[in-house]
């Protein structure tokens, strides 16, 4: 059912790098999430987007940025990735053009990011 | 103060029982409140959603909300090993961000 894609599905790479998570949806959904998730515990929200151009941090601080320059495309930006950033990371969207008012959170299948 | 709370359990439920999820919210200003289940390794999927006070009944699932006591409960019928899951508390806050609970590991016994 859920039209929202992310890449890569896991990813394992040294300290230092810069890294980009994809996210993409098909469902013409104006609002976009990532949060991040440690096994076993919550999700936090980490950055959030109402429609192009507009990006909003969320309640976990997070070293990564975000852009929102096509509707349906919400990349995550780490420009120097550590340890501490070893996590899984979801994205998810809401809300149709056609249906403002829809709350449903559709989620991806989430980036498992490994930094070594 | 977390602004959504859940009991993380594990909650142990024997099939073909009630299981009963509770879960309390801060920012009193809140107006829509979510269920979702989580299975190991797998992202979040929406199981209810409720907006005002009272119960929601969808399926063997009803979700209840007691805005007073800012207080949101989700009761499982006819418990199955495949109810099996965490379960989520999620909140729509008065900053229109979704927030969500550290979830209840639910266990149906066989």
């Amino acid at each position: 059912e859920a039209d929202i894609y992310q890449t890569p599905r896991y990813l394992v790479i040294g300290t230092g790098k810069k890294i980009t998570l994809e996210c993409s949806q098909t469902m013409g959904h104006d609002k976009m999430y990532w949060y991040q998730q440690d096994p076993g515990m919550e999700l936090h929200l980490i950055h959030y987007s109402y429609g192009v151009n507009s990006t909003e941090k969320g309640d976990l601080s997070s070293e990564s940025t975000v852009s929102r320059i096509r509707t349906e495309h919400f990349p995550l930006t780490l420009e120097s990735a550590r340890p501490s950033h070893t996590s899984q990371y979801l994205c998810a969207s809401s809300g149709s053009r056609q249906d403002a008012t829809n709350e449903k959170l559709f989620f991806g299948s989430g980036t498992q990011l490994s930094v070594l | 103060q977390k602004e959504v709370e859940q009991n993380s359990g594990p909650l142990s439920v024997p099939e073909g029982a009630i299981a009963s999820l509770n879960c309390t919210y801060s920012d009193r200003v809140s107006q829509s409140f979510f269920w979702y289940r989580q299975y190991s390794g797998k992202s979040p999927e929406l199981i209810m959603s409720i907006y005002s006070n009272g119960d929601k009944e969808d399926g063997r699932f009803t979700a209840q909300l007691n805005k007073a006591s800012q207080y949101v409960s989700l009761l499982i019928r006819d418990s199955q090993p495949s109810d099996s899951a965490t379960y989520l508390c999620a909140v729509r806050n008065r900053d229109d961000k979704i927030i969500f609970g550290k979830g209840t590991r639910l266990h149906i016994l066989p």
